[in-house]
C-alpha cells in the first residue's frame, strides 16, 4: 500500500541554524500538507500546498517557514532560523484532491532545537 | 473558526469492554469530522469520517461514530476492544471550503486497554 514517507526520523539543531524537513507524498496526489505537535500538545495545522502554491497557512507559518516541491516528488518545510520551540514532531500529510477528505500522514520528523 | 474538545485525555478500559470517546465541536460554519488514530511511532491513520448523509458512521478496525448536530458531538464507540487498540485517538474538523482541507485537531485521548 503506498505511504507517505519522512526523512530524517529525529532531526537535533542548533538555535539559529536551518533546517529542512523532507517529505515525499504518495505519488498521485495534489494536496499537500504540514502539521506540527508540540509535546502534550494538539496537532496544529501549518500550511497547505495544491499546483505548486500555498493553498492556505496558519499564524505559526510565520517569514521563517517556507515549504517547495522542487522535483515533483519530494515536498520540504524549510525553518530558516531555528528557535527552541520549534521543537516539535513535524507531520507531512498528503490528498488525492480535495473532495477526498482523505489525509494520509507520514511517521514524522522529530525536531528537537537546542 | 473550528475548535474540538475531547475532554477525556486518558481512558482506561478493560479488554472487551466496550468504550466511548468524547468528542464536541464549535464552528460558526458547516464542517465534516474525523476520527484519527495514532499508534506508537507512527503517522495519524483515518479511522472514519462524516462528511453527509447517515449521522452513523463505521470506520475502520470496528470503531464507529455518531454525528449529533444539536449537541455539536461526535463520539467514537466500540462494543468490544481489543489490546491493539492501545493508541491515541484524534478528532478533528475541516470546513466547507474549496481548496484544501486543514484540520483542526482535538487535544487527543489516549486509550488503554488492559487485560
Amino acid at each position: 500500500e503506498p505511504e507517505v514517507t519522512q526523512t530524517p526520523s529525529h532531526q537535533v539543531t542548533q538555535m539559529g541554524q536551518e533546517v529542512i524537513l523532507r517529505c515525499v507524498p504518495i505519488s498521485n496526489h495534489l494536496y499537500f500538507y504540514w502539521y506540527r505537535q508540540i509535546l502534550g500538545q494538539k496537532v496544529e495545522f501549518l500550511v497547505s500546498f495544491y499546483n505548486n502554491e500555498i493553498s492556505e497557512k496558519s499564524e505559526i507559518f510565520d517569514d521563517q517557514f517556507s515549504v517547495e516541491r522542487p522535483d515533483g516528488s519530494n515536498f520540504t518545510l524549510k525553518i530558516r532560523s531555528t528557535k527552541l520551540e520549534d521543537s516539535a514532531m513535524y507531520f507531512c500529510a498528503s490528498e488525492t484532491d480535495s473532495s477526498s477528505y482523505e489525509q494520509y500522514f507520514g511517521p514524522g520528523t522529530r525536531l528537537t532545537v537546542t | 473558526a473550528q475548535s474540538v474538545t475531547q475532554l477525556d485525555s486518558q481512558v482506561p478500559v478493560f479488554e472487551e469492554a466496550p468504550v466511548e470517546l468524547r468528542c464536541n465541536y464549535s464552528s460558526s460554519v458547516s464542517v465534516y469530522l474525523f476520527w484519527y488514530v495514532q499508534y506508537p511511532n507512527q503517522g495519524l491513520q483515518l479511522l472514519l469520517k462524516y462528511l453527509s448523509g447517515s449521522t452513523l458512521v463505521k470506520g475502520i478496525n470496528g470503531f464507529e461514530a455518531e454525528f449529533n448536530k444539536s449537541q455539536t458531538s461526535f463520539h467514537l464507540r466500540k462494543p468490544s476492544v481489543h489490546i491493539s487498540d492501545t493508541a491515541e485517538y484524534f478528532c478533528a474538523v475541516t470546513r466547507l471550503t474549496g481548496g484544501g482541507n486543514k484540520l483542526t485537531f482535538g487535544t487527543g485521548t489516549q486509550l488503554k486497554v488492559e487485560l
